[in-house]
């Protein structure tokens, strides 16, 4: 079936640090993929997403390329704050569905200041 | 707005007893969705409701497990003796339709079962 394989964490950086999260995927057809992120004591937030290979999803400063050719979705930062500090998950919907999400397992993200 | 909401936000019961759990979707949201987050297996699809109607309950784990929509609105989600493992997070999520519509997610419900 479809699944979501991503980085184990914890991830520990410096503020100003290069983030990378790996984030690989298996699924039939084109599935749409999702990062999404929660905060300490708050709830799953979507993040960014994109929907066709070769898309690239941005927000807060955070960017993912869909990659059929790799079946990745890597999240990436170039500059990371104490802020971004939290828990991040990648996730598929499959082709199939117009429902369920398919969550990884997450990787918490520290930054120290 | 008001987001997604969910209560209780914690629940301690005992193994046997039954819970039930509540979602308070984002007004307007045809579609509402249950998720478990627990150690063990990470982020699971429970159940979809598009409108009062359930098309897709593959990710129920047992036959202890039910939910029900009312109204098109508020929706419960009902574990019938309860066991140890049923211990998680239950996650309620809410969209305006289905397919490539964002799902919005509330805090969730904190269930230990002792």
């Amino acid at each position: 079936g479809d699944s979501v394989t991503q980085m184990e964490g914890p991830v520990t950086l410096s503020e100003e640090a290069f983030l990378t999260i790996n984030c690989t995927y298996t699924a039939t057809g084109y599935p749409s993929l999702f990062w999404y992120v929660q905060y300490p004591g708050e709830g799953l937030q979507l993040l960014l997403k994109a929907t066709k290979a070769d898309d690239k999803g941005s927000n807060k400063g955070f960017e993912a390329t869909y990659r059929k050719e790799t079946t990745s979705f890597h999240l990436e930062k170039g500059s990371v704050q104490v802020s971004d500090s939290a828990v991040y998950f990648c996730a598929l919907r499959p082709y199939s569905s117009a429902s369920k999400i398919i969550f990884g397992s997450g990787t918490r993200l520290s930054i120290r200041p | 707005g008001a987001g997604v909401s969910q209560s209780p936000s914690n629940k301690v019961t005992e193994k046997g007893k039954d819970v039930e759990l509540r979602c308070d979707p984002i007004s307007g949201h045809t579609a509402l969705y249950w998720y478990r987050q627990s150690l063990g297996q990470g982020l699971e699809f429970l159940i979809y409701f598009q409108g009062n109607s359930a098309p897709d309950k593959s990710g129920l784990p047992s036959d202890r497990f039910s939910a029900e929509r009312t109204g098109g609105s508020v929706s419960t989600l009902t574990i019938q003796r309860t066991q140890q493992e049923d211990s998680a997070v239950y996650l309620c999520a809410s969209s305006l339709g289905q397919g490539g519509e964002t799902q919005y997610f509330g805090p969730g419900t904190r269930l230990l079962v002792l």
